[in-house]
């Protein structure tokens, strides 16, 4: 059972388009999280989110706590967006911090 | 700051054999912790630390150890190192005393063999 599913799992797309990657959840959460792997294998924070939206730069982070989903946008993508983004969440009961398998996303010149 | 800090970024061992995987944070983070990362799944807890002292188990504590005598120190040993423990290992801090109440902090990874 997994507490946190993503989609998609891969995702290609031409440099230019707007991206969607969306992160379902289980558990009543008190935080959100989108981070960001880089093919080198470093994990970097992107947001942390408990209710509404975020934006920085060309990323776009939202969350409906009501439906247990978020998305992470990026508008005008570029090759350098090329990386896995993983979604997590901090759960209300408990010192409990769940991870999605990430989705990879390579984007093509 | 340096940020979150781990050596060796590579390591090989043998079926049997103890190793410590050093990670430092200079942030004076009270929570850390230490994850695995196998193809295919997500990050996985192995054990944390809310603070100088106080340690306790993940989701999958067995075979490794940890102590955390230090706020800015949390090592992890394989007692007895197998197989199944080649991965990839990250060690994580944030401010708080519990795991992600604020921004995450990851080290660079420790990629580990076990033949």
């Amino acid at each position: 059972k997994n507490e946190v599913e993503q989609s998609p799992q891969n995702l290609t797309a031409q440099e230019g388009e707007f991206i969607t990657i969306n992160c379902s959840y289980s558990v009543g959460i008190s935080a959100l999280h989108w981070l960001q792997q880089h093919p080198g294998g470093g994990i970097v924070s992107l947001f942390m989110l408990s209710s509404g939206k975020k934006k920085h730069g060309r990323l776009i982070a939202t969350i409906n706590i009501q439906e247990k989903h978020s998305s992470l946008h990026i508008t005008a993508s570029h090759p350098r967006d090329s990386a896995v983004y993983i979604c997590a969440v901090r759960s209300w009961d408990g010192n409990q911090f769940y991870f999605g398998t990430g989705t990879s996303l390579t984007v093509i010149p | 700051n340096a940020g979150v800090t781990q050596t060796p970024k590579f390591q090989v061992l043998k079926t049997g054999q103890s190793m410590t995987l050093q990670c430092a944070q200079d942030m004076n983070h009270e929570y850390m912790s230490w994850y695995r990362q196998d193809p295919g799944m997500g990050l996985r807890l192995i054990h944390y630390s809310v603070g100088a002292g106080i340690t306790d188990q993940g989701e999958v504590p067995n075979g490794y150890n940890v102590s955390r005598s230090t706020t800015e120190d949390f090592p992890l040993r394989l007692l007895s190192a197998a197989p199944s423990q080649t991965s990839v290992y990250f060690c994580a801090s944030n401010k708080g005393a519990l795991a992600g109440t604020d921004t995450q902090y990851f080290g660079p990874g420790t990629r580990l063999t076990v033949l």
